[in-house]
């Protein structure tokens, strides 16, 4: 089945220590987008690619970097992680305008 | 800016009942919206959307909500609830068809009772 795929479903880093989060679709779309959600609250847009255009949301700490090689697979790079980043990052795409997000199952990040 | 106010944290609903969640959004121009279910420790599943047309909007596992503009509302409504729709529900607004990004209200909680 065509989906979108996050890897790893679990990741624990050291507080300061960059991370890499990952996701991949076999969808084609030509939107991803990355979502930070804590617990207990609605996800919040932190940045999406339309095709390779990056755009970033206003609030989105610089801490956090965003890369898309292809189409198929966009990353999540944070550079020194807070205890305050812990959240579970969720990954979506888009075919294009006017149609739904597709999202995946999530990372949930510790940081220790 | 758009937003979304869902009113209602929790609710509480016996199985076999009938469910409407609220939302209410705030958007300048013809929102596009969605409604998205959330198990625990998984991703958002889309129940369903509306673009424009037809008001009443018909989604997946029995749900359906309608879209009021006079009201800036998008309640979802299901006729008989069933014990596996325990989850939580967001819905959303999105700019640009959604392409720019959801913004999410901040989810009720439904919780099924025997």
């Amino acid at each position: 089945d065509a989906m979108v795929i996050q890897n790893p479903r679990y990741q624990v880093t050291q507080f300061g220590k960059p991370v890499t989060l990952s996701c991949s679709q076999t969808l084609n779309h030509n939107v991803m987008y990355w979502y930070q959600q804590k617990s207990s609250q609605a996800p919040k847009l932190l940045f999406h690619y339309y095709d390779k255009d990056f755009n970033n949301e206003a609030d989105t700490p610089d801490n956090f970097q965003s890369r898309r090689p292809n189409t198929s697979f966009c990353f999540l790079d944070i550079r020194s992680p807070g205890l305050g980043d812990a959240a579970m990052y969720l990954c979506a795409t888009s075919a294009a305008r006017n149609q739904p997000q597709h999202f995946g199952d999530g990372t949930r990040l510790s940081i220790l | 800016a758009q937003s979304v106010t869902q009113p209602d944290i929790h609710i509480t609903v016996s199985e076999g009942a009938s469910l409407e969640l609220r939302c209410n959004y705030s958007y300048g121009a013809t929102p596009y919206l969605f409604w998205y279910v959330q198990s625990p420790g998984q991703g958002l599943q889309l129940l369903l959307k509306y673009f424009s047309g037809d008001t009443l909007v018909q989604g997946i596992k029995g749900f359906e909500a309608e879209f009021k503009r006079s009201q800036s509302s998008f309640n979802l409504r299901k006729p008989s609830v069933h014990w596996s729709d325990a989850a939580e529900y967001f819905c959303a607004v999105g700019a640009g068809g959604g392409a720019d990004g959801l913004t999410f209200g901040k989810g009720t909680h439904l919780i099924i009772q025997p």
